[in-house]
C-alpha cells in the first residue's frame, strides 16, 4: 500500500517552455502533497505544500508564479514549471500524506533537464 | 524551528562490517524521526521511523535506530552491511504537522 507515482520520470525541454509533472497517490487519498527539489549530491528542499482544494503554501524563496501547483483531487497534484530555464534543471520529488498521520510517502522523482 | 544534522557526508565501509550513520536533531517540542534511503535517480524509501514507544526501532533491510532524547540523536545502525546497501541515507524530523525537515544526507559506500 501507500504507493505514489510521478509522471514523467524524466523530461528534457527547451528553455522558455513549460513542463508539467504529475504526482498521484495510487491506493490512498492524499489530503496533503509536498513538492521537493533536489540538486545533485544535496538534500531535499521543500518547495511547497498543497492541500486538496486549496492554494499551495510555498516556502520562502520559491517563486509561486514560476512553480504552479494544483491539487485538484485527493489523488493528484501537479507541478508546472513555467518558462523553464537551465537553472531549473533538477530532480523534483513529490510526497503524499494523509490527515492524522506523520508519515509521507514519496514518489520516484522526475529528472528535469532544460536545454 | 527544528533542524537535523548529519555530520558524516560519506561513510566508507567494507562488506559485512557494522556501520553507524549519525543523526542529531534540534527541536523545542516533541518530534517524530525518520530515516530514508535513496538509490541513484530514485525517490526516497522509508527505512524506519520513531513516533513513540520503544526507543529502539527496527526497520527494513536489517537496519535499526535508537532514539536518544537526552542526546537528541537518532543514529542508524546495521550490524553487517552488504554491497547493495550503498546509497544515500537521509535523516528527517517533523513535529506533527507532516512537514519534514531533512538532514544533508550521508553517502554509505560499501566495498568488497
Amino acid at each position: 500500500g501507500a504507493v505514489v507515482s510521478q509522471h514523467p520520470s524524466w523530461v528534457i525541454c527547451k528553455s522558455g517552455t513549460s513542463v508539467k509533472i504529475e504526482c498521484r497517490s495510487l491506493d490512498f487519498q492524499a489530503t496533503t502533497m509536498f513538492w521537493y527539489r533536489q540538486f545533485p549530491k544535496q538534500s531535499l528542499m521543500l518547495m511547497a505544500t498543497s492541500n486538496e482544494g486549496s492554494k499551495a503554501t510555498y516556502e520562502q524563496g520559491v517563486e509561486k508564479d514560476k512553480f504552479l501547483i494544483n491539487h485538484a483531487s485527493l489523488t493528484l497534484s501537479t507541478l508546472t514549471v513555467t518558462s523553464a530555464h537551465p537553472e531549473d534543471s533538477s530532480f523534483y520529488i513529490c510526497s503524499a500524506g494523509t490527515s492524522g498521520t506523520n508519515e509521507q510517502f514519496f514518489g520516484p522523482g522526475t529528472r528535469l533537464t532544460v536545454l | 524551528a527544528q533542524s537535523v544534522t548529519q555530520l558524516d557526508s560519506q561513510v566508507p565501509v567494507f562488506e559485512e562490517a557494522p556501520v553507524e550513520l549519525r543523526c542529531n536533531y534540534s527541536s523545542s517540542v516533541s518530534v517524530y524521526l525518520f530515516w530514508y534511503v535513496q538509490y541513484p535517480n530514485q525517490g526516497l524509501q522509508l527505512l524506519l521511523k520513531y513516533l513513540s514507544g520503544s526507543t529502539l526501532v527496527k526497520g527494513i533491510n536489517g537496519f535499526e535506530a535508537e532514539f536518544n532524547k537526552s542526546q537528541t540523536s537518532f543514529h542508524l545502525r546495521k550490524p553487517s552491511v552488504h554491497i547493495s546497501d550503498t546509497a544515500e541515507y537521509f535523516c528527517a524530523v517533523n513535529t506533527g504537522f507532516q512537514k519534514l525537515v531533512f538532514g544533508t544526507g550521508t553517502r554509505l559506500l560499501v566495498s568488497p
